[in-house]
């Protein structure tokens, strides 16, 4: 069964360093997601992504963060300079993108900053 | 704007116990409604939905009613098996196909055998 996959499982950082989170989502699907939990809180929505644009961001998802296609199967998430605050789980998402679609998850990053 | 509370957690239930966890929502418009479900060193599986109002969503045992005069979207087992033991997140989606999910805290269940 297709499945999203995202790498690595753990990342631990300095603060001030870039990060880059990678997602393979499914690979016949067209809109792809990063969220984020903090430990304890709840899952957040940062960003959509569709035709190779930001379709929709939140306001966690300032210009530190960014988000990229680089190729036809990979989608990344890069924080510029890590905070603190940025240490939570990160998880992929992708849907097929033709009406009322189920959202598939990855399993997640989890994200240390020191 | 969009916001889910589910109840707090952790839960732990026997074997065969009967399981409700409650969910309310406050959304504009007529909101879709999940929920997910997350077993360890996994990622969130859709555990069942429901798109308008008196519907109701099941898979796996697992039920939930939409009821839009209590805004609320509990989810009920009628007897809950150790495999049932996991993460799970109440969501809603408002109108738009592909717009975002917004998540409760989600609550941990363990169910001893």
């Amino acid at each position: 069964e297709p499945e999203v996959t995202q790498t690595p499982s753990h990342q631990v950082t300095q603060m001030g360093q870039e990060v880059i989170l990678r997602c393979v989502p499914i690979s016949n699907h067209l809109y792809f997601y990063w969220y984020r939990q903090i430990l304890g809180q709840k899952v957040e929505f940062l960003v959509s992504f569709y035709n190779n644009e930001i379709s929709e961001k939140s306001e966690i998802f300032d210009d530190q963060f960014s988000v990229e296609r680089p190729d036809g199967s990979n989608f990344t998430l890069k924080i510029r300079s890590t905070k603190l605050e940025d240490s939570a789980m990160y998880f992929c998402a992708s849907s097929e993108g033709l009406g009322y679609n189920e959202q598939f998850f990855g399993p997640g990053t989890r994200l240390t900053v020191l | 704007g969009n916001s889910v509370t589910q109840m707090e957690g952790p839960v732990t239930l026997s074997e065969e116990a009967f399981l409700t966890i409650n969910c309310t929502y406050t959304a504009t418009g007529y909101p879709s409604l999940f929920w997910y479900v997350q077993y360890p060193g996994e990622g969130l599986q859709l555990l069942l939905k429901a798109t308008k109002a008196d519907d109701k969503g099941s898979n796996k045992g697992f039920e939930a009613t939409y009821r839009k005069e209590t805004t609320s979207f509990h989810l009920e087992k009628g007897s809950v098996q150790v495999s049932d033991s996991a993460v799970y997140f109440c969501a809603l989606r408002n109108t738009g196909a592909n717009s975002k999910l917004t998540f409760g805290k989600g609550i941990t269940l363990s169910v001893r055998p």
